[in-house]
């Protein structure tokens, strides 16, 4: 079975350009989540789907990052424009909603660097 | 929201060492997930135990929930454990929060 896919694994931009990251869950789920990791911590919820609804954006920055699962099942993550704090690791994870308080599997996240 | 804090910080080890890693978490917990984050970046999931003990071949762990801590144990630790060792709960808002990490280096 394979996991949850992540693409671009790394992206190199230039501040105030945007940016978009690409996540596919594992086949089934139907909850996806997006985290954000800056070195040396722990990742941290950015969003989280019931499939294509965003149940929780509570710790989304609106004024520049936007998320979008129009078909419930992949889905983007963009950031515009970005800036140079923006720089950390982005990952996605996924879980089942079979039972409440799933497993949540990672991918291998896309690492940006704004310069 | 939920505080988590993992404990040590760093732990350096010789090949074939044991030891244990204590994650504490401030209330009641629905889910708890241990990681390993290899290298390369990729979390890797070690065990879903929000209470009792499990089992995985060198690894194990056991989480008292009603004592708000879990164990992570390592036997006979070798080189390809070195990585950071993550400790997650969910409470009742669904988004896992993690604690800081344990840094284990394996020493050949």
């Amino acid at each position: 079975e394979a996991g949850v896919v992540q693409s671009p694994r790394y992206k190199i931009i230039e501040k105030k350009q945007p940016v978009a990251f690409w996540c596919n869950p594992i086949s089934g789920h139907n909850t996806l989540y997006w985290y954000l990791q800056n070195l040396g911590q722990g990742p941290e919820l950015l969003i989280r789907y019931e499939n294509e609804e965003a149940v929780d954006d509570s710790q989304l920055p609106k004024d520049r990052f936007s998320a979008e699962r129009l078909k419930g099942v992949d889905s983007t993550l963009k950031i515009q424009p970005a800036e140079l704090g923006d720089s950390a690791v982005y990952l996605c994870a996924s879980s089942s909603r079979l039972a409440a308080y799933n497993e949540q599997f990672f991918g291998p996240g896309t690492r940006l660097t704004v310069l | 929201g939920i505080q988590v804090e993992q404990s040590p910080p760093d732990l350096i080890l010789q090949e074939g060492a044991n030891s244990t890693l204590r994650c504490n978490f401030s209330d009641s917990v629905n889910n708890l997930q241990w990681f390993h984050q290899n290298p390369w970046g990729q979390l890797i999931n070690l065990f879903y135990i929000p209470s009792g003990t499990k089992q995985n071949g060198r690894l194990s762990a056991t989480t008292v929930a009603t004592e708000r801590y879990s164990l992570l144990y390592i036997s006979s630790s070798q080189t390809t454990d070195s990585g950071v060792y993550f400790c997650a709960v969910v409470s009742n808002d669904y988004k896992l929060s993690f604690g800081a990490g344990t840094t284990v280096t394996v020493r050949a």
